[in-house]
């Protein structure tokens, strides 16, 4: 098993470009999650989805779409990248959620930096 | 809302030394609560895991306690050795609205030899 997989492992991007983050798992897991991840604040929560077709807001959504089309992708769109998303951002994924959750398992992560 | 309130670091410690990382929460409901590590260049791993009050999570020589009547989850090692070097994040999910995970801000460990 590949777990999840996240691509590019790094980007730069010039303000206003826009990309997107890929991320993918072989788990057949139901929940994926996105976060970022600054100095000092820990994870913060951008959108999750529950499911294909279903996805909602987290802490911190401004600035990125998301869709989950299959139950193994879920892609993070910038839309239009500013400096203040310069971060490393990391895809979970998990069997269950709330009281069910045994375990979220991470990707190695994509360090963007917006110049 | 949940969160989670981690001591702040970095913690440098000597090889057998022994180690305890504060972990405090609040949180609605009756969480779930993790210790997640962070090896350089690496992803977050799951390292120990408590589901109820005065459940004690165990893996690798590390432990931590649920503990409901202080809100509280301190990651604790007798030992530690170089290759603990990572950071340690402290992690809660309850079955509030987001049923997601909420961080601490992480505390970097480095053991010397």
């Amino acid at each position: 098993n590949a777990g999840v997989t996240q691509t590019p492992k790094f980007q730069v991007l010039k303000t206003g470009q826009s990309m997107t983050l890929q991320c993918a798992q072989d788990m057949n897991h139901e929940y994926m999650s996105w976060y970022r991840q600054d100095p000092g604040m820990g994870l913060r929560l951008i959108h999750y989805s529950v499911g294909a077709g279903i996805t909602d807001q987290g802490e911190v959504p401004n600035g990125y779409n998301v869709s989950r089309s299959t139950t193994e992708d879920f892609p993070l769109r910038l839309l239009s990248a500013a400096p203040s998303q310069t971060s490393v951002y990391f895809c979970a994924s998990s069997y269950g959620t709330g009281r069910d959750l045994t375990e979220a398992f991470f990707g190695q992560g994509t360090r963007l930096t917006v110049v | 809302g949940n969160s989670v309130t981690q001591m702040e670091g970095p913690v440098t410690l000597s090889e057998e030394a022994f180690l305890t990382i504060n972990c405090t929460y609040t949180a609605t409901g009756y969480p779930s609560l993790f210790w997640y590590v962070q090896y350089p260049g690496e992803g977050l791993q799951l390292l120990l895991k408590a589901t109820k009050a005065d459940d004690k999570g165990s893996n690798k020589g590390f432990e931590a306690t649920y503990r409901k009547e202080t809100t509280s989850f301190h990651l604790e090692k007798g030992s530690v050795q170089v290759s603990d070097s990572a950071v340690y994040f402290c992690a809660l999910i309850s079955s509030g609205s987001a049923r997601q995970l909420t961080f601490g801000s992480g505390t970097q460990l480095t053991v010397l030899p």
